[in-house]
């Protein structure tokens, strides 16, 4: 399995309150995504980010930050949680634009 | 939106049988990606068609890819129950940073 660890894997937070999820990954990937995922929805892309501090945003982007300071980190920040951020989200890293991407397990959000 | 489409959004066959899942895309590409996820796992490769490719195999999978269409599909021969998964597919932009997925299609291969 590629070497990419989200945390937490899971959280309880509540409304207001800033939440930082947390994708490392130990193969040098160039590309790092984070992407949210709802039934009925598929993948949705937040932000992602092309090299270090090299980031652009995706087609959900808004109410989310993203920062990425080492290769292998790559952060995103809920500014102030809300309901409608309950989600299942995934990181990926990806070698570069001719390959493919790996998945980290998910890390589950809830926001109360 | 910027996802593309993926047709049937659900797929109930029997074991044996050919599944075959289609995919659209409003882009232009560099390459075409088809994922498989398992219930409450991450999403695992499958296949990678590059633009100027036509089709591709894998073991039992067959890609094809229509550029001019902007669309592809995921043929699955003699499926079997552990096939039973969501498939999705994710187009790469030919600017090479966007990954993007589809809406996904449920399989579900009944033994």
């Amino acid at each position: 399995d590629a070497g990419i660890t989200q945390s937490p894997r899971h959280k309880v937070t509540e409304t207001g309150t800033p939440v930082t999820l947390r994708c490392h990954q130990t193969e040098n990937h160039r590309y790092m995504y984070w992407y949210r995922q709802d039934p009925g929805h598929g993948l949705r892309l937040i932000h992602y980010s092309y090299g270090v501090k090299d980031t652009d945003k995706g087609e959900v982007s808004d109410g989310y930050s993203v920062s990425r300071s080492k290769t292998e980190d790559f952060l995103l920040t809920l500014e102030s949680a809300t309901s409608s951020q309950t989600s299942v989200y995934f990181c990926a890293i990806s070698e570069s634009s001719k390959t493919e991407a790996f998945f980290g397990q998910g890390t589950r959000l809830t926001v109360v | 939106s910027q996802q593309g489409e993926e047709d049937p959004q659900a797929l109930s066959i029997q074991e044996g049988e050919n599944a075959t899942m289609n995919c659209s895309y409003k882009t232009s590409i560099n390459n075409l990606q088809w994922y498989r996820q398992n219930s409450g796992r991450g999403l695992v490769h499958l296949i990678l068609i590059r633009s100027n490719e036509r089709e591709k195999h894998s073991g039992r999978l067959r890609v094809t890819l229509d550029t001019s269409k902007k669309s592809s599909s995921l043929l699955i021969t003699a499926s079997r129950a552990a096939d039973t998964a969501s498939y999705f597919c994710a187009n790469r932009e030919t600017s090479g940073s966007r990954l993007t997925f589809g809406e996904g299609t449920q399989l579900t291969v009944n033994p």
